[in-house]
Protein backbone atom coordinates (compact mmCIF):
# COMPACT_ATOMS: atom_id res chain seq x y z
CA UNK A 1 0.00 0.00 0.00
CA UNK A 2 1.58 3.46 -0.97
CA UNK A 3 1.85 5.74 2.12
CA UNK A 4 2.56 9.72 2.03
CA UNK A 5 4.46 10.89 5.27
CA UNK A 6 4.70 15.09 5.66
CA UNK A 7 7.32 15.34 8.05
CA UNK A 8 7.04 18.78 9.15
CA UNK A 9 3.94 19.14 11.17
CA UNK A 10 3.89 22.60 11.77
CA UNK A 11 5.66 25.68 9.30
CA UNK A 12 5.99 29.32 9.16
CA UNK A 13 6.96 32.23 6.61
CA UNK A 14 7.20 35.66 6.93
CA UNK A 15 4.83 37.98 4.53
CA UNK A 16 7.13 37.64 1.36
CA UNK A 17 9.15 35.54 1.69
CA UNK A 18 9.63 31.86 0.23
CA UNK A 19 8.68 28.69 2.05
CA UNK A 20 9.22 25.01 1.63
CA UNK A 21 6.61 21.86 2.60
CA UNK A 22 8.20 18.25 2.60
CA UNK A 23 6.70 15.28 1.02
CA UNK A 24 7.70 11.63 0.64
CA UNK A 25 6.22 8.88 -0.12
CA UNK A 26 6.21 5.03 -0.61
CA UNK A 27 4.99 3.25 -3.66
CA UNK A 28 6.67 0.38 -5.84
CA UNK A 29 4.50 2.01 -8.78
CA UNK A 30 5.92 3.30 -11.72
CA UNK A 31 2.98 5.66 -12.83
CA UNK A 32 1.07 7.82 -10.19
CA UNK A 33 -0.50 11.27 -9.65
CA UNK A 34 0.68 13.49 -6.94
CA UNK A 35 -1.57 16.76 -5.76
CA UNK A 36 -0.64 19.19 -3.11
CA UNK A 37 -4.36 20.28 -1.71
CA UNK A 38 -4.93 22.91 0.70
CA UNK A 39 -7.08 23.52 3.19
CA UNK A 40 -7.93 27.23 4.84
CA UNK A 41 -9.69 27.17 8.06
CA UNK A 42 -13.54 26.02 8.36
CA UNK A 43 -13.03 26.20 4.46
CA UNK A 44 -13.46 22.99 1.66
CA UNK A 45 -10.10 21.72 0.81
CA UNK A 46 -8.65 22.63 -3.05
CA UNK A 47 -6.19 21.85 -5.23
CA UNK A 48 -3.31 23.71 -5.37
CA UNK A 49 -0.87 21.71 -7.86
CA UNK A 50 -0.74 18.33 -9.28
CA UNK A 51 1.76 16.09 -11.01
CA UNK A 52 2.27 13.07 -13.27
CA UNK A 53 4.85 10.64 -12.59
CA UNK A 54 6.15 10.31 -16.16
CA UNK A 55 6.75 14.10 -16.54
CA UNK A 56 10.51 15.00 -15.70
CA UNK A 57 9.50 19.02 -15.61
CA UNK A 58 8.18 20.33 -12.23
CA UNK A 59 4.99 21.73 -12.20
CA UNK A 60 4.21 25.28 -11.64
CA UNK A 61 1.10 27.33 -11.35
CA UNK A 62 1.63 31.30 -10.54
CA UNK A 63 3.29 31.30 -6.91
CA UNK A 64 3.32 27.68 -6.17
CA UNK A 65 5.98 25.15 -7.38
CA UNK A 66 7.06 21.92 -7.05
CA UNK A 67 10.56 19.62 -6.72
CA UNK A 68 9.67 16.54 -7.88
CA UNK A 69 12.12 13.71 -7.12
CA UNK A 70 10.68 10.37 -8.44
CA UNK A 71 14.16 8.54 -7.45
CA UNK A 72 13.99 9.91 -4.12
CA UNK A 73 10.32 9.82 -3.75
CA UNK A 74 10.28 13.26 -3.00
CA UNK A 75 7.87 15.84 -3.87
CA UNK A 76 7.99 19.26 -1.88
CA UNK A 77 5.88 22.42 -2.60
CA UNK A 78 7.31 26.19 -2.68
CA UNK A 79 5.11 29.09 -2.08
CA UNK A 80 6.84 32.23 -3.54
CA UNK A 81 6.27 35.59 -2.43
CA UNK A 82 3.93 34.09 0.73
CA UNK A 83 1.06 35.71 1.31
CA UNK A 84 -1.69 36.10 4.00
CA UNK A 85 -4.48 34.38 2.01
CA UNK A 86 -1.90 31.50 2.10
CA UNK A 87 -1.90 30.34 5.30
CA UNK A 88 -3.85 27.32 5.84
CA UNK A 89 -3.29 23.13 6.23
CA UNK A 90 -1.65 21.90 3.27
CA UNK A 91 -1.67 18.06 2.48
CA UNK A 92 0.46 15.78 0.02
CA UNK A 93 -1.91 13.40 -1.67
CA UNK A 94 -0.98 10.43 -3.83
CA UNK A 95 -2.71 8.11 -7.12
CA UNK A 96 -2.52 5.60 -9.18
CA UNK A 97 -2.58 5.72 -12.35
CA UNK A 98 -2.40 1.93 -12.64
CA UNK A 99 -4.82 -0.03 -15.05
CA UNK A 100 -7.87 -1.30 -12.34
CA UNK A 101 -6.89 0.41 -9.98
CA UNK A 102 -9.94 2.73 -8.36
CA UNK A 103 -7.63 5.97 -8.29
CA UNK A 104 -8.51 6.76 -4.76
CA UNK A 105 -6.20 9.55 -3.06
CA UNK A 106 -4.28 8.92 0.18
CA UNK A 107 -3.50 12.02 1.69
CA UNK A 108 -0.45 12.86 4.16
CA UNK A 109 -1.04 14.04 7.55
CA UNK A 110 -0.78 17.55 6.64
CA UNK A 111 1.68 20.68 7.52
CA UNK A 112 -0.02 23.94 8.96
CA UNK A 113 1.53 26.86 7.41
CA UNK A 114 1.32 30.27 9.03
CA UNK A 115 2.30 33.32 7.50
CA UNK A 116 3.31 36.14 9.84
CA UNK A 117 2.18 39.66 8.40
CA UNK B 1 -17.87 27.51 -10.65
CA UNK B 2 -19.63 23.83 -10.24
CA UNK B 3 -19.44 22.59 -6.78
CA UNK B 4 -20.15 19.39 -4.82
CA UNK B 5 -22.39 20.57 -2.01
CA UNK B 6 -22.94 18.85 1.63
CA UNK B 7 -25.41 19.39 4.24
CA UNK B 8 -25.06 19.51 6.93
CA UNK B 9 -22.32 21.63 7.60
CA UNK B 10 -22.85 21.00 11.43
CA UNK B 11 -24.47 17.94 13.19
CA UNK B 12 -23.89 17.54 17.08
CA UNK B 13 -25.70 14.18 17.90
CA UNK B 14 -25.63 12.05 21.60
CA UNK B 15 -23.73 8.35 20.99
CA UNK B 16 -26.11 5.51 19.71
CA UNK B 17 -28.24 8.20 18.06
CA UNK B 18 -28.58 8.05 13.73
CA UNK B 19 -27.08 10.38 11.85
CA UNK B 20 -27.00 11.01 8.19
CA UNK B 21 -24.77 13.14 5.73
CA UNK B 22 -26.14 14.06 2.30
CA UNK B 23 -23.86 14.98 -0.79
CA UNK B 24 -24.23 16.64 -4.36
CA UNK B 25 -21.21 16.29 -6.67
CA UNK B 26 -20.83 18.00 -9.76
CA UNK B 27 -22.90 17.37 -12.41
CA UNK B 28 -21.44 14.79 -14.79
CA UNK B 29 -19.51 13.63 -12.26
CA UNK B 30 -19.10 9.53 -12.34
CA UNK B 31 -17.03 8.80 -9.12
CA UNK B 32 -18.08 9.77 -5.54
CA UNK B 33 -15.63 9.43 -2.09
CA UNK B 34 -16.59 9.91 1.37
CA UNK B 35 -13.86 10.56 3.34
CA UNK B 36 -13.36 10.87 7.10
CA UNK B 37 -11.12 13.69 8.28
CA UNK B 38 -10.03 13.28 12.32
CA UNK B 39 -8.84 16.87 13.52
CA UNK B 40 -5.35 17.34 12.83
CA UNK B 41 -5.05 14.40 10.40
CA UNK B 42 -5.41 13.79 6.37
CA UNK B 43 -8.46 12.73 5.13
CA UNK B 44 -8.71 8.61 5.15
CA UNK B 45 -11.18 7.15 2.37
CA UNK B 46 -14.49 5.54 3.68
CA UNK B 47 -15.95 4.96 0.33
CA UNK B 48 -16.21 5.00 -3.41
CA UNK B 49 -18.27 5.09 -6.10
CA UNK B 50 -18.43 4.70 -9.83
CA UNK B 51 -21.65 5.96 -10.35
CA UNK B 52 -24.24 3.69 -8.48
CA UNK B 53 -21.72 0.82 -7.66
CA UNK B 54 -19.56 0.39 -4.64
CA UNK B 55 -15.54 0.52 -5.66
CA UNK B 56 -14.15 0.45 -2.66
CA UNK B 57 -15.37 0.25 1.07
CA UNK B 58 -12.45 -1.60 2.49
CA UNK B 59 -12.31 1.17 5.16
CA UNK B 60 -16.08 1.35 5.92
CA UNK B 61 -16.88 0.40 9.46
CA UNK B 62 -19.84 -1.58 8.02
CA UNK B 63 -21.30 -2.69 11.23
CA UNK B 64 -22.06 0.83 11.90
CA UNK B 65 -21.74 2.89 8.24
CA UNK B 66 -23.58 2.69 5.34
CA UNK B 67 -23.88 4.65 2.18
CA UNK B 68 -25.78 5.00 -1.14
CA UNK B 69 -25.46 6.24 -4.18
CA UNK B 70 -29.06 4.67 -5.52
CA UNK B 71 -29.24 6.67 -8.84
CA UNK B 72 -25.38 7.33 -9.53
CA UNK B 73 -25.70 10.34 -8.46
CA UNK B 74 -26.24 12.28 -5.01
CA UNK B 75 -24.79 10.11 -1.93
CA UNK B 76 -26.14 9.39 1.72
CA UNK B 77 -23.64 8.38 4.54
CA UNK B 78 -24.91 7.42 6.95
CA UNK B 79 -23.77 6.37 11.18
CA UNK B 80 -26.06 3.84 13.88
CA UNK B 81 -25.24 4.14 16.18
CA UNK B 82 -22.84 7.04 16.48
CA UNK B 83 -19.66 6.59 19.18
CA UNK B 84 -17.92 9.40 20.65
CA UNK B 85 -14.69 8.50 18.01
CA UNK B 86 -16.94 9.18 15.29
CA UNK B 87 -16.23 12.91 15.27
CA UNK B 88 -14.87 13.89 12.72
CA UNK B 89 -15.19 16.14 9.15
CA UNK B 90 -16.99 14.19 6.49
CA UNK B 91 -15.74 14.96 3.36
CA UNK B 92 -17.90 14.43 -0.16
CA UNK B 93 -15.51 14.53 -3.05
CA UNK B 94 -16.21 14.15 -7.16
CA UNK B 95 -14.69 13.77 -10.23
CA UNK B 96 -15.08 12.70 -13.56
CA UNK B 97 -13.20 9.23 -12.81
CA UNK B 98 -12.41 7.95 -15.93
CA UNK B 99 -8.86 6.63 -16.66
CA UNK B 100 -7.39 8.39 -19.90
CA UNK B 101 -9.59 11.59 -19.64
CA UNK B 102 -7.31 14.47 -18.88
CA UNK B 103 -8.47 15.74 -15.36
CA UNK B 104 -10.50 13.13 -14.74
CA UNK B 105 -8.46 12.51 -11.56
CA UNK B 106 -8.75 15.37 -10.28
CA UNK B 107 -10.79 15.99 -6.91
CA UNK B 108 -13.19 18.72 -6.22
CA UNK B 109 -14.02 18.33 -2.51
CA UNK B 110 -17.14 19.63 -0.64
CA UNK B 111 -16.97 21.99 2.69
CA UNK B 112 -17.50 19.35 4.64
CA UNK B 113 -19.93 17.79 7.37
CA UNK B 114 -18.65 18.43 10.94
CA UNK B 115 -19.89 15.30 13.05
CA UNK B 116 -19.60 16.27 17.09
CA UNK B 117 -20.90 12.98 18.97
CA UNK B 118 -21.48 13.65 23.00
Amino acid sequence: AQTVTQSQPEMSVQEAETVTLSCTYDTSESDYYLFWYKQPPSRQMILVIRQEAYKQQNATENRFSVNFQKAAKSFSLKISDSQLGDAAMYFCAYRSAAWGSNYKLTFGKGTLLTVNP
Amino acid sequence: EAEVAQSPRYKITEKSQAVAFWCDPISGHATLYWYRQILGQGPELLVQFQDESVVDDSQLPKDRFSAERLKGVDSTLKIQPAELGDSAMYLCASSLGLAGVAGANVLTFGAGSRLTVL
